[in-house]
């Protein structure tokens, strides 16, 4: 099946510095990737959809300016947690969407800002 | 806006029993997809079952089978036999057929226990 990378795994951070994490499908190309946020014991909540080529479109609420995307290429998409608080602490998913009836997932994220 | 809806927060089954979580959703479109998907205490996102709208018959994978009623938007999802490693959250979720809308509408979640 298709594969989603995400890198890294866990990160820790002290408050005020910048986090990327990395989003890579592995062998297919996603023209679309989606970045969520998942809190504990909840649903993931969509933060923003991710064109290759194009800027990301935000969920109404997301600061785009704290959280940047970038899909530079048909296979890596990433999110920078800018000046990140410990508030912005949380499990972040990525997905990649071959085709509209497909959305694979990556293994997530786990921030936490010190 | 779709809304999909998910009125079980909790459920547990006896292993090699069957299980059933419930799914409705709300919309206005009549072409988009339906999933399941099974997050495991790993955390990692799977891929457990999917329905096209347009299509009548169930999808089946395995000991994974739905109950699609379109006109109820209802779309529930049976487990047979179940084994430890099916305990999991659950989430289901719709997605527009839409050119443009691409983007995954999660319920809030089940949380499936397996008991031995």
């Amino acid at each position: 099946g298709a594969v989603v990378s995400q890198h890294p795994s866990w990160v820790i951070c002290k408050s005020g510095t910048s986090v990327k994490i990395e989003c890579r499908s592995l062998d297919f190309q996603a023209t679309t990737m989606f970045w969520y946020r998942q809190f504990p014991k909840q649903s993931l909540m969509l933060m923003a959809t991710s064109n290759e080529g194009s800027k990301a479109t935000y969920e109404q609420g997301v600061e785009k300016d704290k959280f940047l995307i970038n899909h530079a290429s048909l296979t890596l998409s990433t999110l920078t947690v800018t000046s990140a608080h410990p508030e912005d602490s949380s499990f972040y998913i990525c997905s990649a969407s071959p085709s509209r009836s497909q959305q694979y997932f990556g293994p997530g994220t786990r921030l936490t800002v010190l | 806006a779709q809304t999909v809806t998910q009125s079980q927060p909790e459920m547990s089954v006896q292993e090699a029993e069957t299980v059933t979580l419930s799914c409705t959703y709300d919309t206005s479109e009549s072409d988009y997809y339906l999933f399941w998907y099974k997050q495991p205490p790993s955390r990692q996102m799977i891929l457990v079952i999917r329905q096209e709208a347009y299509k009548q018959q169930n999808a089946t994978e395995n000991r994974f089978s739905v109950n699609f009623q379109k006109a109820a938007k209802s779309f529930s999802l049976k487990i047979s036999d179940s084994q430890l490693g099916d305990a999991a959250m659950y989430f289901c979720a719709y997605r527009s057929a839409r050119g443009g809308s691409e983007k995954l509408v999660f319920g809030k979640g089940t949380k499936l226990t397996v008991n031995p």
